[in-house]
């Protein structure tokens, strides 16, 4: 079964930091572009980050430029999000969803709260 | 980076056909045939409906259709049924190598 399974959401406070994981099974990782897309409560979609299979391409939404870093490790068939300087607004459901053009599978998601 | 612009709401009666409208620019919905669809019931993770404008993946009804018209894409849904009352969202590559989705319409069934 081809399976997205994000795990490292909790509670942080303002201007800390969380690294979230996304550990894939049932198809081959080394083949797909990865992302990360958010959704605060009651809002819509948000699509924060891509990597290439490869890591040799990797882009961000302009909120979160500088401060998230996306990584991946095809060996252990693992997606990362390195989040750094959380603010309020970083609260969300983050989701890691397999694919480029279009985002074919999809995890069920993991709960970022910043608070203090 | 602007949400590409979706109506918040469209609504029809069972055995109606609704279109959601993508409105967006040349430098996204315009300038590229990436344009992919994802339903989201409340509680769950998106499913994808449509890609590259109008394609179906296999396992999905083909009560759903997707087109594009410049700067505007389109979800055309038929037959509406009880069980397509659900949040649908957009989403475009865009000339700066990024992604963007839409503002999202909650489609109700009557």
């Amino acid at each position: 079964e081809v399976q997205l399974v994000e795990s490292g959401g909790g509670l942080v406070q303002p201007g800390g930091s969380l690294r979230l994981s996304c550990a894939a099974s049932g198809f081959t990782f080394t083949d797909y572009g990865m992302n990360w897309v958010r959704q605060a409560p009651g809002k819509g979609l948000e699509w924060i980050s891509y990597i290439r299979y490869d890591s040799t391409t990797i882009s961000y939404a302009d909120s979160v430029k500088g401060r998230f870093t996306i990584s991946r490790d095809n060996a252990e068939n693992s997606l990362y999000l390195l989040m750094n300087s959380l603010r309020a607004e970083d609260t969300a459901v983050y989701y890691c969803a397999r694919g480029k053009f279009t985002l074919d599978v999809w995890g069920q998601g993991t709960t970022v709260t910043v608070s203090s | 980076q602007s949400a590409l612009t979706q109506p918040a709401s469209v609504s029809g009666s069972p055995g109606q056909s609704i279109t959601i409208s993508c409105t967006g620019s040349s430098s996204d919905v315009g300038g590229y045939n990436y344009v992919s669809w994802y339903q989201q019931h409340p509680g769950k993770a998106p499913k994808f409906m449509i890609y590259d404008v109008s394609k179906r993946p296999s396992g999905v009804s083909n009560r759903f259709s997707g087109s594009k018209s410049g700067n505007t894409a389109s979800l055309t849904i038929s037959g509406l049924q009880a069980e397509d009352e659900a949040d649908y969202y957009c989403r475009s590559y865009t000339s700066s190598n990024t992604y963007v989705f839409g503002t999202g319409t909650k489609v109700t069934v009557l």
